[in-house]
């Protein structure tokens, strides 16, 4: 049970180009997250979706697009990477509010420098 | 507005002393707390809720609706606590978490 993959862990881009992060989780949970953590500001929310074929956006979607084709997956993309896409991503999924929010769990990151 | 507030980047506290991480937050419903903990190369995971009212590594939590607060506690620190602390929060019902900055706990020997 790996729980939350994320690919790659590391990346580097040059300014202008694509490119595709990878979350994929075996929990069978409904709701998929994605995060960026810059130093000083916290986990801020990218997108999310609640479940397979939908997403929403969160607080910082500008410059991303993401896809939830399978329930497993969720697939954060940049199409035209700038440097200040720069940070660490994060992607985490949860079971559906049952009466109460449930925890999130958590991949490894994905470490992106953009030059 | 909706945030939430970990006043301190870094904490250092000495083996077998009290800790308290502090966490307010601004939200005009109903939230729901978490706190979350990173150690050194691993994920970040869920350490306790406000909901279950449980100790867990022997931290507590208590909500504070009336101050806005969801302080971490814990009688005395180990070295194993080291570890990035993060206070979250979820509207019930909602779909989004919140999440602090982050507070650097750093046990000393």
């Amino acid at each position: 049970n790996a729980g939350v993959t994320q690919t790659p862990k590391f990346r580097v881009l040059k300014t202008g180009q694509s490119m595709t992060l990878l979350c994929a989780q075996d929990m069978n949970h409904e709701y998929m997250y994605w995060y960026r953590q810059d130093p000083g500001m916290g986990l801020r929310l990218i997108h999310y979706s609640v479940g397979e074929g939908t997403t929403a956006k969160g607080e910082v979607p500008d410059g991303y697009n993401v896809s939830r084709l399978k329930k497993q997956n969720f697939l954060l993309g940049l199409e035209s990477a700038a440097p200040s896409q720069t940070s660490v991503y994060f992607c985490a999924s949860s079971y559906p509010s049952t009466g109460s929010n449930q925890p999130q769990h958590f991949g490894d990151g994905t470490r992106l420098s953009i030059l | 507005a909706q945030r939430v507030t970990q006043p301190e980047k870094l904490l250092s506290v000495f083996k077998g002393a009290p800790v308290e991480l502090k966490c307010n937050y601004s939200y005009s419903g109903s939230p729901e707390l978490f706190w979350y903990v990173q150690y050194s190369r691993q994920r970040l995971q869920l350490l306790l809720r406000h909901i279950s009212r449980e100790s867990i590594k022997g931290f507590t939590a208590d909500l504070n609706k009336g101050e806005t607060s969801f302080h971490l506690k814990k009688p005395f620190a180990q070295e194993e606590d080291s570890a990035m602390y993060y206070c979250a929060l979820s509207g019930s019902g909602t779909y989004k978490y919140i999440f602090g900055t982050g507070t650097r706990l750093k046990v000393l020997a």
